[in-house]
């Protein structure tokens, strides 16, 4: 069955600092990967997403993502947080159904 | 364009009792999803309909849950009767088609089960 671990459930970074949250997927074939952002009180609103093609893929707000087989991996980039950047952070996979992480919640220290 | 439309916002309930949330979703949209997201977790898929047909509702507690789509536009979750681990929040996605398309979120409705 395909899942997605985030590894990290909370990190703290400055604003201006450089930003990477980490997932990972298990899935025997090419995933559909997808990144999306929750704020307090809010539906999830969709970053970015990766079917095929170029690795690196540009999202909404200036967040990044880079998709590596090699480590099963599809981490979320930033390179310079914005205070409002401050919310929960989930990575999911599958097509026709989403299958999401537990969430990385990202706080901005100003 | 509106967004995906939920209501209540909030619902706060005494165990056994029952309760109902509404969606509607983005104008045009054929494929609609129920997730049920507990406190410190993703959201779980409940329910997919297409249109106003089931597609999945394998991880829907049939025993307790149920939901309907009238009309493959406006849908409804009712949890009857609701237990204590019902509390969570129920999010309404919707989305052009079944496939890859981007799935848009509601604001969910927050239950709390006393």
């Amino acid at each position: 069955a395909q899942s997605v671990t985030q590894p990290d459930i909370h990190i703290t970074v400055s604003e201006g600092a450089s930003l990477e949250l980490r997932c990972n997927y298990s899935y025997g074939a090419t995933p559909y990967l997808f990144w999306y952002v929750q704020s307090p009180g809010q539906g999830l609103q969709l970053l970015l997403k990766y079917f095929s093609g170029d690795t690196l893929v540009q999202g909404i707000k200036g967040f990044e993502a880079e998709f590596k087989r090699s480590q099963s991996s599809f981490n979320l980039r930033k390179p310079s947080v914005h205070w409002s950047d401050a919310a929960e952070y989930f990575c999911a996979t599958g097509s026709y159904q989403l299958t999401f992480g537990k969430g990385t919640k990202l706080s901005v220290i100003p | 364009e509106a967004g995906v439309a939920q209501s209540p916002r909030y619902k706060i309930i005494e165990k056994r009792q029952s309760v109902a949330f509404w969606c509607n979703p983005i104008s045009g949209h054929a494929t609609l999803y129920w997730y049920q997201q507990i406190l410190g977790q993703g959201p779980k898929l409940l329910i997919q309909f297409q249109n106003n047909g089931v597609v999945d509702d394998s991880q829907l507690p049939k025993d307790r849950f149920s939901a309907e789509r009238l009309k493959g536009v406006d849908s409804t979750l009712k949890i009857q009767p609701a237990k204590l681990e019902d509390s969570a929040v129920y999010l309404c996605a919707s989305s052009l088609d079944h496939s890859t398309d981007t799935q848009y979120f509601g604001p969910g409705t927050r239950l709390t089960v006393l």
